[in-house]
């Protein structure tokens, strides 16, 4: 079935540190899911990216869709103590069915 | 968030006995979802409805099964629990499948000694 990798697994950085986790996949995509877990809660959606070299934004957070639409990241600009969590990306396919990445914790100092 | 709720949302069972999880979602979804979360390895899809009466496995389906009699309510079961099924059980609905939004529930942490 389709696999989705995701790095790294850890992640610490300084408050103010900007932070990236990437997403592989060796088939092509349909979607790229990205949510965002806080400690002891529940996966929360954060945006979904469905074209071939898409970038979206909100606010500190920008997400990238390759041009084969293999492989995904997020990006953080100056972390803060609230973005603490595992961000995880998730590839759908038939039925809504996600196959989830491992998962990057992050990990932020004050 | 989204009209879920799980119960429990915490058990401590034995091996070999069964147990039931409900989801129950006031949304109208039509699309529900069990996984399960195991540390390094993600969220794992175990089954999934799209439809009353309607379900299929997901990627690790073994030792489980589901049952949807009513739009609102999912019910997971493990037939006879065993200790490699200790995991935290997460519900999600959607409403239309393949690119929207999956909605989580709060999960229940469950622990098979």
């Amino acid at each position: 079935g389709q696999q989705v990798m995701q790095i790294p697994q850890y992640q610490h950085v300084q408050e103010g540190e900007d932070f990236t986790t990437y997403c592989n996949s060796s088939t092509t995509l349909s979607n790229i899911q990205w949510y965002k877990q806080r400690p002891g809660g529940h996966p929360v959606f954060l945006i979904q990216l469905v074209k071939s070299g898409e970038v979206k934004k909100q606010k500190r957070l920008t997400f990238q869709f390759g041009e084969a639409k293999k492989n995904s990241s997020l990006h953080i600009t100056a972390t803060q103590t609230t973005d603490v969590g595992t961000y995880f990306c998730a590839s759908g396919t038939s039925y809504g069915k996600l196959t989830f990445g491992q998962g990057t914790i992050l990990t932020v100092h004050p | 968030d989204a009209g879920i709720t799980q119960s429990p949302r915490h058990k401590v069972t034995e091996t070999g006995t069964p147990v039931t999880l409900r989801c129950h979602q006031t949304e109208n979804h039509r699309y529900m979802y069990w996984y399960r979360q195991d540390p390094g390895h993600g969220l794992r899809l175990i089954h999934y409805s799209y439809g009353v009466k309607d379900t299929d496995k997901g990627e690790v389906s073994d030792g489980y099964s589901v049952s949807r009699s009513k739009t609102e309510d999912f019910l997971l079961t493990l037939e006879s629990a065993t200790s490699s099924q200790t995991s935290v059980y997460f519900c999600a609905i959607s409403e239309s499948g393949l690119t929207d939004t999956q909605y989580f529930g709060p999960g229940t942490r469950l622990t098979v000694l």
